[in-house]
C-alpha cells in the first residue's frame, strides 16, 4: 500500500534555529499533501494545503513567514520551522492524497522539542 | 502496523440511514480521536474521547470507547448526503508524548 514518510522522527532544537522536516510518498505522487500539528491531548489541527508547484494555502492563524512550505516535487513537501521557540514544540504530521483513489495517507509524524 | 484501524473500510447508505464505524487499536490510548476528511481537504476533527470516558455526543455525532475491546464506534445519525467523507480515527498513546496514529479510513458515501 501507499506509505508516507516523515524524516526526522524527532528532532530536539535551541531556540531561535530553524528546523525542517521532510513528508514524503514513497511509492506514489502526491499532487496534495497537508501539514498538521497536535499539541499533548489535544486534537490535530490543520495548518496548510501543500500543492505541489504552487504557493502553499495557510490556516487562519497560521504564520507563513513561520512556518515556511515548501512542495517542489510530487513526492516532497517539506515544513520549515523558521526561529523556532519552545512554544512550538508540537508534533507535526503530513498527509498525501492519492489523487487517483482520493485517499489519504498519513506521515508517522516528527516531534518537535524547542530548549 | 497501524495503531487504528476502522471498519469497514467503505460504507454505502441512503439518506437519513445511521452509518457506524468501528475503530480498533492495540496499546494503551491517552484519547481516541475521530476525524472527517471531504475529498481533497484536510481533516477536521470531530471528536476527542478521552480514555476515561465511555460515550460522547455531539450533534448527530455518538462515539463510544470501550477500553476493555480497545475499539471505539462513531455513529452517525440521520446521515445527510453531505456527510458523505472519509472518517478516520488517531489514537494519542498514553507515552507521555504527543503521538498521533491514524487508521486508515472508512469512506462512507450517503447516497439522496
Amino acid at each position: 500500500g501507499a506509505v508516507v514518510s516523515q524524516h526526522p522522527s524527532w528532532v530536539i532544537c535551541k531556540s531561535g534555529t530553524s528546523v525542517k522536516i521532510e513528508c514524503r510518498s514513497l511509492d506514489f505522487q502526491a499532487t496534495t499533501m497537508f501539514w498538521y500539528r497536535q499539541f499533548p491531548k489535544q486534537s490535530l489541527m490543520l495548518m496548510a494545503t501543500s500543492n505541489e508547484g504552487s504557493k502553499a494555502t495557510y490556516e487562519q492563524g497560521v504564520e507563513k513567514d513561520k512556518f515556511l512550505i515548501n512542495h517542489a516535487s510530487l513526492t516532497l513537501s517539506t515544513l520549515t520551522v523558521t526561529s523556532a521557540h519552545p512554544e512550538d514544540s508540537s508534533f507535526y504530521i503530513c498527509s498525501a492524497n492519492l489523487r487517483i483513489t482520493d485517499t489519504q495517507y498519513f506521515g508517522p509524524g516528527t516531534r518537535l522539542t524547542v530548549l | 502496523s497501524q495503531q487504528g484501524e476502522e471498519d469497514p473500510q467503505a460504507l454505502s447508505i441512503q439518506e437519513g440511514e445511521n452509518a457506524t464505524m468501528n475503530c480498533s487499536y492495540k496499546t494503551s490510548i491517552n484519547n481516541l480521536q475521530w476525524y472527517r476528511q471531504n475529498s481533497g481537504r484536510g481533516l477536521v476533527h470531530l471528536i476527542l474521547i478521552r480514555s476515561n470516558e465511555r460515550e460522547k455526543h455531539s450533534g448527530r455525532l455518538r462515539v463510544t470507547l470501550d477500553t476493555s475491546k480497545k475499539s471505539s464506534s462513531l455513529l452517525i445519525t440521520a446521515s445527510r448526503a453531505a456527510d458523505t467523507a472519509s472518517y478516520f480515527c488517531a489514537t494519542e498513546l498514553d507515552s507521555g508524548y504527543s503521538t498521533l496514529t491514524f487508521g486508515k479510513g472508512t469512506m462512507l458515501l450517503v447516497s439522496p
